[in-house]
């Protein structure tokens, strides 16, 4: 089972930022989260990823509270192409290396 | 996308036919994964490969076998095909570096 929940979906204007949320109330010590997003039809592509501290790439950001019990993936400027659906989802760092995705959540960017 | 390609990319078979999907990677990366994807579903996770000859069974592994003769090749096998598995397939390649997973284009499966 996912170990995670999030929101089924939800919308966001262009151009804003669209915040993500993700629980994971019992994630483990050695336990990473990541976030993989699923464009129509194409396989998914990861985003980005974090153990403890914020992550920032040039797709995200990536906001971990500090018991690691919730994240929230940050789209800074959204695009309508960045339509699509969201997967948050913990996983073990070296060791593990098996994704399980729960449902995600279904952004929809509007003009 | 990033040196994974998936063939077919999309089948009609009947049901009781053998079918075989590969995925192939060009990346050298030690571990690779089948994934099954249903409308309204995540990805599940069907077999992987953590090395040449190396596999093990995912959360749906029922009804599909693997194989893993060079490491650049992950082929998965229905023995006998059953309406049940009509779905999209998409296989994977892992990064050793962050984990980080790419993914093929998906093969879209139809069992009639």
């Amino acid at each position: 089972d996912a170990k995670t929940t999030q929101p089924p979906s939800m919308d966001c204007a262009e151009g804003r930022a669209a915040n993500l949320p993700c629980n994971h109330s019992t994630i483990s010590g050695n336990e990473y989260v990541y976030w993989y997003r699923q464009i129509h039809s194409q396989g998914p592509q990861y985003i980005i990823h974090g153990l403890k501290n914020n992550e920032t790439n040039e797709m995200a950001s990536l906001i971990i509270t500090e018991d690691r019990k919730s994240s929230t993936l940050i789209l800074p400027h959204a695009t309508l192409r960045d339509t699509a659906v969201y997967y948050c989802i913990v996983q073990e760092g070296a060791a593990g290396n098996k994704l399980t995705f729960g449902g995600g959540t279904r952004v929809l960017v509007k003009p | 996308d990033a040196g994974i390609t998936q063939s077919p990319r999309h089948k009609v078979t009947e049901t009781g036919t053998p079918v075989t999907l590969r995925c192939h990677q060009t990346e050298n990366h030690r571990y690779m994964y089948w994934y099954r994807q249903d409308p309204g579903h995540g990805l599940r996770l069907i077999h992987y490969s953590y090395g040449v000859k190396d596999t093990d069974k995912g959360e749906v592994s029922d009804g599909y076998s693997v194989s893993r003769s060079k490491t650049e090749d992950f082929l998965l096998t229905l023995e006998s095909a059953t309406s049940s598995q009509t779905s999209v397939y998409f296989c994977a390649m892992r990064q050793a570096l962050n984990n980080e997973q790419f993914f093929g284009p998906g093969t879209r499966l139809t069992v009639l």
